[in-house]
């Protein structure tokens, strides 16, 4: 089995700042997500990559910067956050087999004041 | 439109009984896959489904790829039942993204 962290669980930011969260995975899986979650809403892809290096745009790219340092490792920053912004950006990752099976991580609360 | 659409939006069970979920799908379909995200947000695989049909549990799920919809059902619904259910879609074609349903709210009351 593997696992999927996201640093930090909670993040608390200011309007206009900059912010980095972060996902790790030890499955080995060669593609990683993230997505975003409002409040009673479903998932929105953000960016994803392919492989280590990758980086593919989804529906909600604006706004976001992504990187893949690793195989391992997928980090995601909002450029500039906005005021009362609250979400969860939900980090997964898949291997193909048959298809893309995902896992995903615990996710990152932000909160914007 | 949606290309993934789940049915019902919101749904409420009393303990012990049965339901279903349905998706239904605007895109050619490969892969299904069922989430259920419970209520601190964590979201658990539930099922990976090519066409057929899989069983765990009191959970049975069904991908028809010639109709296009797929169906989860829950016998004997339990109160830990309750979260959101989502199925998210990989469509022919080899892109690497999966298309998410919004997403059944079920509560499971006593």
């Amino acid at each position: 089995g593997g696992i999927i962290t996201q640093t930090p669980k909670f993040l608390i930011g200011q309007e206009g700042q900059k912010l980095t969260l972060k996902c790790q995975q030890n499955f080995n899986h060669d593609t990683m997500y993230w997505y975003r979650q409002d409040s009673g809403k479903g998932l929105r892809l953000i960016y994803y990559s392919i492989t280590e290096n990758d980086l593919q745009k989804g529906d909600l790219s604006e706004g976001y910067d992504a990187s893949r340092e690793k195989k391992s490792s997928f980090s995601l920053t909002v450029t500039s956050a906005q005021k009362n912004e609250m979400a969860v950006f939900l980090c997964a990752s898949s291997i193909k087999g048959l298809g893309y099976e995902q896992y995903f991580g615990p996710g990152t609360r932000l909160t914007v004041l | 439109g949606d290309q993934v659409k789940q049915s019902p939006s919101a749904l409420s069970l009393q303990e012990g009984t049965n339901s279903a979920l349905r998706c239904n799908f605007s895109i050619a379909t490969t892969t299904v896959q069922w989430f259920l995200q419970n209520p601190r947000g964590s979201l658990m695989n539930l099922f990976y489904l090519v066409p057929g049909t899989k069983e765990n549990g009191r959970l049975k799920s069904t991908f028809n790829s010639k109709e296009s919809y797929s169906t989860l059902h829950i016998r004997d619904a339990q109160l830990e039942d309750s979260g959101t259910y989502f199925c998210a879609a990989e469509t022919s074609g080899g892109n690497y993204k999966p298309t998410f349903g919004k997403g059944t709210s079920l509560v499971v009351h006593p």
